[in-house]
């Protein structure tokens, strides 16, 4: 089974802190995507990524930036957190032509 | 741009009937993707139903089937003999095309209670 994870569930940050979550998948799968879940507005695409070191913005991206230096690491980097990036975050991975993203299980980021 | 529509925000059912959600979509495109995926609570988001826009053959999945409508870009999920494991959220999605990062637009969600 593929599986994917990320960091931590659950994650609580002060205004201003600098905020990492990682996202690791074990299948070798060549894209990669961080997604921000709202009530209301589903998912939405912040970043993905289709190879080691290459990245593109996706519909939500300010705020943001992502990292991936290897192929199964895909990080999400918010470089000064805010109250309006109190979210969940979700991680999905999928072969390079393929119609079939995996999820990871969530953050949930709380930022005070 | 690709829009995903859901217009029920929550949904109830009863154990063993049959339910259908909504989802509408807008795109220019001919060829493209479309999905239902399960959120259930505290678990892992994962795929219900994928079709496929140049079948015609509506796509089927045990329990879950979908009526896919091109000409009025509608996309419904039916499940049938529902069960209190189906409770969860639910998100119609689509995607343009297969290529190097084949990204997904989701609808808002709709949240469906299987009730005893």
């Amino acid at each position: 089974d593929v599986k994917v994870t990320q960091s931590s569930r659950y994650l609580v940050k002060r205004t201003g802190e600098k905020v990492f979550l990682e996202c690791v998948q074990d299948m070798d799968h060549e894209n990669m995507f961080w997604y921000r879940q709202d009530p209301g507005l589903g998912l939405r695409l912040i970043y993905f990524s289709y190879d080691v070191k290459m990245k593109e913005k996706g519909d939500i991206p300010e705020g943001y930036s992502v990292s991936r230096e290897k192929k199964e690491r895909f990080s999400l980097i918010l470089e000064s957190a805010s109250t309006n990036q109190t979210s969940m975050y979700l991680c999905a991975s999928s072969r390079l032509v393929s119609e079939t993203q995996y999820f990871g299980p969530g953050t949930r980021l709380l930022v005070l | 741009a690709q829009t995903v529509t859901q217009s029920q925000p929550e949904m109830s059912v009863q154990e063993a009937e049959t339910v259908t959600l909504s989802c509408t979509y807008d795109t220019s495109e001919n060829n493209y993707y479309l999905f239902w995926y399960k959120q259930p609570p505290s678990r892992q988001m994962i795929l219900v139903i994928r079709q496929e826009a140049y079948k015609q053959q509506n796509a089927t999945e045990n329990r879950f089937s979908v009526n896919f409508q091109k000409a009025a870009k509608s996309f419904s999920l039916k499940i049938s003999d529902s069960q209190l494991g189906d409770t969860a959220m639910y998100f119609c999605a689509f995607m343009k095309q297969l290529s190097a990062g084949n990204m997904l637009t989701f609808g808002g969600g709709t949240r469906l209670m299987v009730k005893p």
